[in-house]
């Protein structure tokens, strides 16, 4: 079945680039139904989506982090990735990579990786 | 930006019907999903398009989304249905209610 697997450096230093890859198996990321997100949840706090991007390039991001998000896809190795610049404390989270049905629900899920933002 | 509004806990006692409630502007003009979350693990989709459940989720969860409010309802709750839940829509961004804590007690 679906699986999406994130990755990231656990530790990234404050006004850095923070960078993820979300690695699709099990499926075609070139699927037009959907299109590919990621989701972050600050430590014991709730959930934020990122944004979103579709297999032909196309994303959509969150207002309040657009000027310092961008996403890509490489369907060559069915991944998808994210790099959120000039990091901050605030930027500390569980980073998750889901896939999403047209930008509305999210129905895989991947496990999750832990970033922290600090020198 | 749009908000999505939901109480911080809710608490029920076993057997007996839970009910979660979602607040936004209009908010029955789009629809809602619902997240169940359990500590360390990744969010579950348990509800989508206000009350269609996924392939392996049980039949006591079922869902509602009318006027300003959506609600995610857990009929014959059980031990294990006591998790975080969030609500999700979308306008111009995937947005997320801030959660609610289901103690099932």
């Amino acid at each position: 079945q679906l699986q999406l697997q994130e990755s990231a450096p656990g530790l990234v230093k404050p006004s850095e680039t923070l960078s993820l890859t979300c690695t699709v198996s099990g499926g075609s990321i070139s699927d037009n139904t959907y299109n590919w997100g990621y989701i972050r949840q600050p430590p014991g706090k709730g959930l934020e989506w990122i944004g979103g991007i579709f297999y032909s390039g196309t994303s959509v991001y969150n207002p309040s982090l657009r000027s310092r998000v961008t996403m890509s896809v490489d369907t060559s190795k069915n991944q998808f990735s994210l790099k959120v610049r000039s990091v901050t404390a605030a930027d500390t989270a569980v980073y998750y990579c889901a896939r999403q049905m047209w930008l509305r629900f999210l129905d895989v899920w991947g496990k999750g990786t832990t970033v922290t933002v600090s020198s | 930006s749009y908000e999505l509004t939901q109480p911080p806990s809710v608490s029920v006692s076993p057997g007996q019907t839970a009910s979660i409630t979602c607040s936004g502007d209009k908010l029955g003009n789009n629809y809602v999903c619902w997240y169940q979350q359990k500590p360390g693990q990744s969010p579950v989709l348990v509800i989508y398009q206000d009350s269609m459940r996924p392939s392996g989720i049980p039949e006591r969860f079922s869902g509602s989304n009318s006027g300003n409010t959506a609600s995610l309802t857990i009929s014959g709750t059980q031990p294990v249905d006591e998790a975080d839940y969030y609500c999700q829509t979308w306008d111009n961004s995937t947005v997320f209610g801030g959660g609610t804590r289901l103690t099932v007690l």
